[in-house]
């Protein structure tokens, strides 16, 4: 199986702050890499796909990057609504994998 | 709007069996692979298993921690997905997500469901 290394675990940040998020995979996944973000007691919502790729509807101050194993999300000045849970996925092969998830909380 | 409902989950005994079912409406089902995620705090998102759509064989592949003891299938008459999961383990208990999900060229395509809660205990 792709193991995915996400880190930071947890990031405080202020509203207005630019933050990021990395995601290294244990193999070479090309650009099949998808970011999602998850509030307590929901489900996933998908952000990004094909590592840059921003999903119909999400706010353009989200974006990523990266090829091949390692990957980036940013968030360009943090909105309230953004301090959640995110995750990011490998969809290069069938059994996916996902990252242990950063907690994006207020400082 | 593409939405899944997931429902079966609840209380249950270890080694007994559960039977989720995933509906889908506001899309083509058929035309859609299933996939079920489960969650829990300490182990996060862990993919369970997939049952591909028919026209790429509905083929069914299973996670580690589920083979041998579920079964995956579908009904696209009804639009519903299934997941079977016998001889239960406490370790079992998790919040599960059934995806749809195809890709069309590079656009991903799909929804998650909102889940349902499974709590295996004595």
């Amino acid at each position: 199986d792709t193991q995915m290394t996400q880190s930071p675990s947890t990031l405080s940040a202020s509203v207005g702050d630019s933050v990021s998020i990395t995601c290294r995979a244990s193999q070479n996944i090309h650009s099949w890499l998808a970011w999602y973000q998850q509030k307590p007691g929901k489900a996933p919502k998908l952000l990004i796909y094909k590592a840059s790729i921003l999903e119909s509807g999400v706010p353009s101050r989200f974006s990523g990057s990266g090829s091949g194993t390692e990957f980036t999300l940013t968030i360009s000045s943090l909105q309230p609504d953004d301090f959640a849970t995110y995750f990011c996925q490998q969809y290069n092969t069938y059994s996916w994998t996902f990252g242990q998830g950063t907690k994006v909380e207020f400082k | 709007e593409m939405q899944l409902v997931e429902s079966g989950g609840g209380l249950t005994q270890p080694g007994r069996s559960l039977r989720l079912s995933c509906t889908g409406s506001g899309f083509t089902f058929g035309a859609f692979a299933i996939y079920w995620v489960r969650q829990t705090p300490g182990k996060g998102l862990e993919w369970v298993g997939v049952i591909r759509s028919n026209a790429n064989g509905g083929t069914t592949e299973y996670g580690a921690s589920v083979m041998g003891r579920s079964s995956l299938s579908r009904d696209d008459s009804k639009n519903t997905a299934f997941l079977q999961v016998n001889s239960l383990r406490t370790e079992d208990t998790a919040v599960y997500y059934c995806v749809a999900r195809r890709l069309s060229g590079s656009k991903l395509e799909g929804s998650w469901g909102q889940g349902t809660l499974v709590t295996v205990s004595s």
